[in-house]
């Protein structure tokens, strides 16, 4: 069965600091990684999207991808309080053009 | 503005009763989803249309029901099958264009049943 698999948190982190998200996926085959933030009560957002090996950057995010040891991250530089939220971590099924398996999310807390 | 609307965005549902969601894309994607969100859990995917007529169950199909009329719009129907509606529904849109499949969200319907 596909997975993906988040730590739930909440994670607590000072503010200012850099908040590190970690994900792990079961199919080797995946090829497209999402991250989306989720605030309490909202739907989720798109934060970024990855598909090759290394880091990817926009602002104060960076979302680093390791295919051969099958996990995605998500750094937050300069966290800030309204960074606090669930960040949801998702994948593309190899094979398929519309289907992505979600992890459950971690709640990031940013603590001033 | 373009976007996904969905409506209400509250709803209560009585015992037996069937109730229709509503989604609306105005960004000209093909795809539409729609995901069933509970507490603390992954988003998990109830139907998926690619194009115009044509759906596809999910993970999660039971007690639901969809169309798909229009390119913009995808309402879904929880049915009195559905014996544990009540959670967050949200709906989604892709391009499937590129084939990065990025989807963006409405803001989600709350159900609730009485």
């Amino acid at each position: 069965q596909k997975e993906v698999e988040q730590n739930s948190g909440p994670l607590s982190v000072p503010e200012g600091a850099i908040a590190s998200l970690n994900c792990t996926y079961s199919d080797r085959g995946s090829q497209s990684f999402f991250w989306y933030r989720q605030y309490s009560g909202k739907s989720p957002e798109l934060i970024m999207f990855i598909y090759s090996n290394g880091d990817k950057e926009d602002g104060r995010f960076t979302a680093q991808l390791n295919k051969a040891s099958q996990y995605v991250s998500l750094l937050i530089r300069d966290s800030q309080p309204s960074d606090s939220a669930t960040y949801l971590c998702a994948v593309k099924a190899p094979g398929s053009n519309y289907q992505l398996i979600w992890g459950a999310g971690t709640k990031l807390i940013i603590k001033p | 503005d373009g976007g996904i609307t969905q409506s209400p965005k509250y709803l209560f549902r009585k015992e037996g009763q069937n109730v229709t969601l509503s989604c609306e894309q105005n960004l000209n994607h093909d795809a539409m989803y729609w995901y069933r969100q509970d507490p603390g859990q992954g988003l998990r995917l109830i139907y998926y249309s690619q194009i115009v007529n044509d759906f596809q169950k999910g993970d999660i199909a039971e007690g639901y029901s969809v169309s798909r009329e229009k390119k913009e719009s995808f309402p879904l129907t929880v049915t009195s099958a559905q014996k544990n509606p009540t959670a967050f529904y949200l709906c989604a849109s892709s391009s499937l264009v590129g084939g990065y499949n990025e989807q963006f969200f409405g803001p989600g319907t709350r159900l609730t049943v009485l």
